[in-house]
């Protein structure tokens, strides 16, 4: 069975620019998840959505990071503009559906400079 | 807030020592909870889960984890541990409401010497 597909592994951009991420969940799985894990820290949810319908976005923070899954597979997330502090690894998770075990890709990791 | 506290951020053993990797959260309803685990290059890995029923669980690798309502604990034990077990392990708890969220503790980084 194929895991969850992250691209790009890496990215470095300049502070302001715009950036964008990639996820292809596990096939089948209802329940996609975004998580943003800074250094030293545990993985932190930004988005879930189950299907194309965003379950909790409490913890985006919208004025810059935006993230879709028009089809109800795979999902973008976007970074507009990019601050240091958004310096992580950028996680995608999906389960067949909520409650149930979530599977995670490899993550990309950016660095803001 | 719910949180999740794992007690420990860097833990080294020597290989055939026991491991005890404490977990405990804050939140009074219903929860899941899970130990993943992040080998060195790799990706979160499920190491077991409980849902409910024995308050022992079993996972991969001869780890066990042991759920104390009372103490809002869920501590990851492993009787002895191999040079291979060198990975971080977090902690998470889901919560049965609405959406299944789930936090994460921070992490504890494990190095095993040979």
């Amino acid at each position: 069975e194929a895991g969850v597909a992250q691209s790009p592994r890496y990215k470095i951009i300049e502070k302001r620019q715009s950036v964008a991420f990639w996820c292809n969940p596990i096939s089948g799985h209802a329940t996609l998840y975004w998580y943003q894990q800074i250094l030293g820290q545990g993985p932190k949810l930004l988005i879930q959505f189950q299907n194309n319908g965003v379950v909790d976005d409490s913890q985006l923070p919208k004025d810059r990071f935006s993230a879709e899954r028009l089809k109800g597979v795979d999902s973008t997330l976007k970074i507009q503009p990019a601050k240091l502090e958004d310096s992580a690894v950028y996680l995608c998770a999906s389960s067949p559906e909520m409650g149930t075990e979530a599977f995670f890709g490899q993550g990309t990791r950016l660095t803001v400079v | 807030a719910q949180s999740v506290s794992q007690h420990n951020h860097h833990v080294i053993l020597s290989e055939a020592a026991s491991l005890e990797l404490g977990c405990n959260y804050s939140y009074g309803g219903t929860v899941n909870l899970f130990w993943y685990v992040q080998y060195p290059g790799q990706h979160l890995q499920l190491l077991l889960k409980y849902f409910s029923g024995d308050p022992l669980v079993k996972g991969i690798k001869g780890f066990e984890a042991e759920f104390i309502k009372s103490k809002f604990s869920f501590n990851l034990r492993k009787p002895s541990v191999q040079w291979s077990d060198t990975a971080e392990y977090f902690c998470a708890v889901r919560l049965n409401t609405g959406g299944f969220k789930t936090i994460f503790g921070a992490g504890t980084r494990l190095f095993v010497k040979a």
